[in-house]
Parts: C-alpha cells; structure tokens; sequence
C-alpha cells in the first residue's frame, strides 16, 4: 500500500529547541492526522486537521494542512525529554466511505541532553 | 476517553501455533482495524471491520483471518504462526464518516519462534 513521505527520518536536538517535521504526498488528502508513538507503546492521536490552511495547536505542538492538500507540517516549540519518539503524519484521501488512513513512514525524534 | 485495549502486551509461540489476538474499544465504534509495524516498513493494514461479522482486506491479509462477533470486539487469527509474523500488532477503532480519527490500543508484541 502507499505510504506518504515523512521528513526528516530522525532529529537529534538539544533540549529547549523548536522541532519541524513535514509529510507529503502526490495525492489529495481530505484529513490529515498526527500521532506521536513511544517504544513499546501503540500511537497517539496529537492533532486532527480537516481543512486546507487549517492551523490546530495542542499545547506545545502546531500541525497545519498545506494549501495544496498534499501536504503537512508539525512543529514542536521549546522540546522537552518527554517528547522523544516517533511521530507519523496519517491522511485520509478523498474517497467517499473511505474510512482507511495512509500513513507516513515516521520521523524519530531524540534529545540529546 | 476513547479506549482501546488489547489482550496481551506480549506473547511467544512456536511455528505452527495456531494464534489469537484479541481487541476490545469502548467507545462503540463501528469501524476496526489490525496493522502490523515492522523496522522500515511501517504501518500496515490487515483486515478491517466497518460492522459486526463484516470485514474486508487490507493491504496484507496473507496468513490472517479475523472475527468480529460483537461491535466492541475484534480479532486477529494466525492459523498457523510463522516466524514472519513476528511483529507489534496495533489495533485501532474509529467512527464512520467524517472524523476518520483512529484510536490506537498499545499494542502486542508477537514472537513466533
């Protein structure tokens, strides 16, 4: 199945620094969803979009849905140990009755202390 | 809270074994779901349920079956294990039409020796 683009693959960053991560495809998507998955653990849903241009922050986390629809961005401002994970961008295309996510292929973020 | 719980967090079994993975969501969703993630593959679909005693293929159904007997209820069957189908094994539920938000349960982390 298809999988969308997801970058960068890892970060490694400092404490206190601000983190972005994007996620694309060549095909529209109509819903775009973030999770964030910590080892051994299943994901968890940060941040659901619905509309092109739409901003929704979550705290510390902002996710935006490109203009394009094809396209997403997730920042994380002033990092935090606890943040380290994987994070994956998932989209919904445009079929009606779809109820199936695609999912991006993750990027892994670690704090260096 | 939406909750979705899985029947082990870990299992070991032999090849051959005939396996049961077990799902149960609280939050009387329609739709379910069975992925499995490997190292550099991702998620991917197995089968998913839209209903009760429905279900359809996902991406890799190869070696799976599932039963959905109840509507909180979803289960995953390896009829008989191989060592290929060592995995995390994700479930998730979600509502139809609209939110496509997919919960995730913790997961089962499934070694087939």
């Amino acid at each position: 199945g298809q999988q969308l683009n997801q970058s960068p693959q890892s970060m490694f960053i400092q404490e206190g620094e601000d983190v972005s991560m994007n996620c694309t495809s060549s095909s529209i998507f109509n819903t775009w969803l973030w999770y964030k998955q910590e080892p051994g653990e299943g994901p968890v849903l940060l941040i659901a979009l619905y509309k092109a241009g739409e901003l929704t922050s979550n705290g510390r986390l902002t996710a935006q849905f490109g203009i394009t629809r094809k396209d997403s961005f997730l920042n994380i401002s002033a990092s935090i140990p606890s943040d380290v994970g994987i994070y994956f961008c998932a989209g919904q295309q445009m079929n009606f009755g779809n109820e199936k996510l695609t999912f991006g292929t993750g990027t892994r973020l670690t704090i260096i202390p | 809270d939406v909750k979705v719980t899985q029947s082990s967090r870990y299992l070991v079994k032999r090849t051959g074994e005939k396996v049961f993975l077990e799902c149960v969501q609280d939050m009387d969703h329609e739709n379910m779901f069975w992925y499995r993630q490997d190292p550099g593959l991702g998620l991917r679909l197995i089968y998913f349920s839209y209903d009760v005693k429905m279900k359809e293929k996902g991406d890799i159904p190869e070696g799976y079956s599932v039963s959905r007997e109840k509507k909180e209820r979803f289960s995953l069957i390896l009829e008989s294990a191989s060592t290929n189908q060592t995995s995390m094994y994700l479930c998730a539920s979600s509502s139809p039409g609209g939110a496509y938000e997919q919960y995730f349960g913790p997961g089962t982390r499934l070694t087939v020796t």
